[in-house]
């Protein structure tokens, strides 16, 4: 039972370089999110999903870009990686939009 | 602009006693309110919820009360476990809409054997 999975768990990048976080979860949920932690702060979204085709932006959306073209994947992408983005990001699903089911994060550092 | 605001960044009791996380919010359109449980190099997972309807819910060891006039929440572990050692984050959801889940910044419990 795989849950909600993420890859990759470590990347490091460099200033201007691009990535995708991938996020898959095989609980069929409707609602997909991604947080951000920073040390010392808490979770802090960044888009979320609640189907299909349908994103949203959250508190934190600038230089990230989503997609949901399956209920099951729901990728992050960072254009232009600056060092603001050092954090550790972390995937959620969720069937009722209340309790979330979380991936193990990945941990991002943009040098 | 914290909706969600954990004052206590660090907690330590003693194994067997009483552990109380507190949460405030300011948000009068959260109505509905999560306990999270995250240990190192994990994702958060879920604890226990309360409905605004409620004023106490009640998980083995775990009780969340609810405090509406003043818009605070508190988590109570009785007893305290070792094992209960990790960070616990309050988060809170409005309601209609898409429950957008707000996070409080977390308090770091640990347990002393």
């Amino acid at each position: 039972n795989a849950g909600v999975t993420q890859t990759p768990k470590f990347r490091i990048l460099k200033i201007g370089q691009s990535m995708t976080l991938q996020c898959a979860q095989d609980m069929n949920h409707n609602y997909m999110y991604w947080y951000r932690q920073d040390p010392g702060m808490g979770l802090k979204l960044i888009y979320y999903s609640v189907g299909a085709g349908i994103t949203d932006k959250g508190e934190v959306p600038n230089g990230y870009n989503v997609s949901r073209s399956t209920t099951e994947d729901f990728p992050l992408r960072l254009e232009l990686a600056a060092p603001s983005q050092t954090s550790v990001y972390f995937c959620a699903s969720s069937y009722s939009g209340r309790e979330l089911f979380f991936g193990e994060g990945s941990r991002l550092t943009v040098l | 602009d914290q909706q969600v605001k954990q004052n206590s960044p660090s907690l330590s009791v003693q194994e067997g006693r009483i552990s109380i996380l507190n949460c405030d919010y300011t948000n009068s359109m959260f109505d509905y309110f999560l306990w999270y449980k995250k240990y190192p190099a994990e994702g958060p997972t879920f604890l226990i919820s309360i409905s605004s309807i409620k004023d106490k819910n009640e998980d083995g060891r775990f009780t969340v009360f609810l405090n509406k006039s003043a818009k605070h929440l508190s988590l109570h572990i009785v007893p305290s476990q070792p094992g209960d050692s990790a960070v616990y984050f309050c988060a809170a959801s409005p309601s209609g809409g898409y429950q957008k889940v707000t996070f409080g910044t977390g308090t770091k419990l640990q347990v002393i054997p």
